[in-house]
């Protein structure tokens, strides 16, 4: 069975603070995917990154990085120089096999609240 | 469309009563999933589509919820005899489809369903 756990339930910070969100996971499948998605108050989840369990690259996209490391089996993502509008829930989500339609299902963790303070 | 949508938005209903919410995916998409948010539970997945074909429903809760899709597009989530406890925010995504797990589901305004 597959399992995400963000150990973190509530961060809060200062606006231009930097903020490590922690995902660890669970899965027996050797190829999985792993994905951050953000929801904002207005309650829409957001696509921010995909991942596969084959590239364990770090990856930046403006204030945004991940570290994916598959000897700890974590995902965590950190958020450079926090604004106002980071201010959602974020989650981290688990998916198997690639060619398995039936597994395509995400997982996810319970979420992260996170409160950037001006 | 733009995106993934649903309707309504919110529904109040009585326990007892049925409910349908409806989930128009993103234009061309022809994977499409449900899950549920509620505060005990978090995020849970119920029922996938692949076309108007649903090969995996392990998440539906009990035999009182229900789902289809037609013409590989419009899917329509049904609970019948409303408990409290149904009290969530239904949440409908889509994927291209399929290539399975790694397609990115994008996910619409989800319905937030009160059982009074």
């Amino acid at each position: 069975a597959q399992k995400v756990t963000q150990a973190q339930t509530e961060i809060s910070v200062v606006e231009k603070e930097d903020v490590t969100l922690d995902c660890v996971y669970e899965t027996r499948d050797t190829t999985y995917y792993l994905f951050w998605y953000k929801q904002p108050p207005s309650g829409e989840l957001v696509f921010l990154i995909r991942r596969n369990s084959f590239d364990e690259q770090n990856e930046i996209s403006g204030r945004y990085s991940w570290n994916f490391q598959k000897s700890t089996s974590s995902f965590n993502f950190t958020i450079t120089a926090s604004q106002v509008v980071d201010s959602a829930v974020y989650f981290c989500a688990l998916s198997g096999p690639t060619f398995t339609g039936a597994n395509s299902k995400l997982t996810f963790g319970k979420g992260i609240t996170l409160s950037v303070r001006p | 469309g733009a995106g993934v949508s649903q309707s309504p938005s919110n529904k109040v209903t009585e326990k007892g009563k049925d409910v349908e919410l409806r989930c128009d995916p993103i234009s061309g998409h022809t994977a499409l999933y449900w899950y549920r948010q509620s505060l005990g539970q978090g995020l849970e997945f119920l029922i996938y589509f692949q076309g108007n074909s649903a090969p995996d429903k392990s998440g539906l809760p009990s035999d009182r919820f229900s789902a289809e899709r037609t013409g590989g597009s419009v899917s329509t989530l049904t609970i019948q005899r409303t408990q409290q406890e149904d009290s969530a925010v239904y949440l409908c995504a889509s994927s291209l489809g399929g290539r399975g797990a790694q397609e990115t589901q994008y996910f619409g305004p989800g319905t937030r369903l009160l059982v009074l």
